[in-house]
């Protein structure tokens, strides 16, 4: 199976624009979490979808934002850039039952999106 | 809330060797699942190994095997026979059942010097 594909791999944008970062999961796969990795703050969860709904959300502020596809892709987006969201962000997929399946929250990660803020 | 603690930013050892990486966690909750992931410079987060909380069982994959202590809330990871290839930051993340928000450490850099 291919793995979790992320594009763009790179993007440089100036403060105050918005950006969109795209992922798709392993096939099958219906769970599609975000994270933001830092040098400062390390690993943070930002959300998780799953079946087009978003489930869990982290301490983010409202300018972060996704979406997901009937086909469990998802998109992420930030608006109104500022130059602390420079960073990677890394997109994981797991197959997540639903409540009380078990076994398959494990998360695969794709390769990340680095996005530098200037 | 749920934390994850590694307390060695920095690990090496001579390549052939066995290393012990530290992580302790801290959550009330009873039915979770630890991982070690490694991410290489190339930046890609990789699985390394996965650990239920409700197994007394310590997981092992191939070269590399975990020391769970749930009383103690302890999960190092070893490596044995280290590889060049293994040079990377690891984490220790934790999730707790059914849900999709991994909680990591702040990792531990790897070297193996040859």
């Amino acid at each position: 199976k291919a793995g979790v594909t992320q594009t763009p791999r790179y993007l440089i944008k100036t403060r105050g624009q918005q950006v969109t970062l795209s992922c798709s999961p392993i096939s099958g796969h219906r769970s599609v979490s975000w994270y933001q990795q830092t040098p400062g703050q390390g690993l943070q969860f930002l959300f998780e979808y799953f079946s087009e709904t978003q489930r869990n959300k982290g301490n983010f502020p409202g300018r972060f934002s996704g979406r997901q596809f009937s086909n469990s892709r998802s998109e992420m987006n930030v608006s109104t850039l500022e130059l602390g969201d420079s960073a990677l962000y890394l997109c994981a997929s797991s197959l997540a039952f639903l409540a009380g399946g078990r076994g398959t929250d494990t998360q695969y990660f794709g390769p990340g999106t680095r996005l530098t803020v200037l | 809330a749920q934390t994850v603690t590694q307390s060695q930013p920095e690990m090496s050892v001579q390549e052939a060797e066995t290393v012990t990486l530290s992580c302790t966690y801290d959550t009330s909750e009873s039915d979770y699942y630890l991982f070690w992931y490694k991410q290489p410079p190339s930046r890609q987060m990789i699985l390394v190994i996965r650990q239920e909380a409700y197994k007394q069982q310590n997981a092992t994959e191939n070269r590399f095997s975990v020391n769970f202590q749930k009383a103690a809330k302890s999960f190092s990871l070893k490596i044995s026979d280290s590889q060049l290839g293994d040079a990377a930051m690891y984490f220790c993340a934790f999730l707790i059942q059914g849900a999709q928000k991994l909680v990591f450490g702040q990792g531990t850099r790897l070297t193996i010097n040859p």
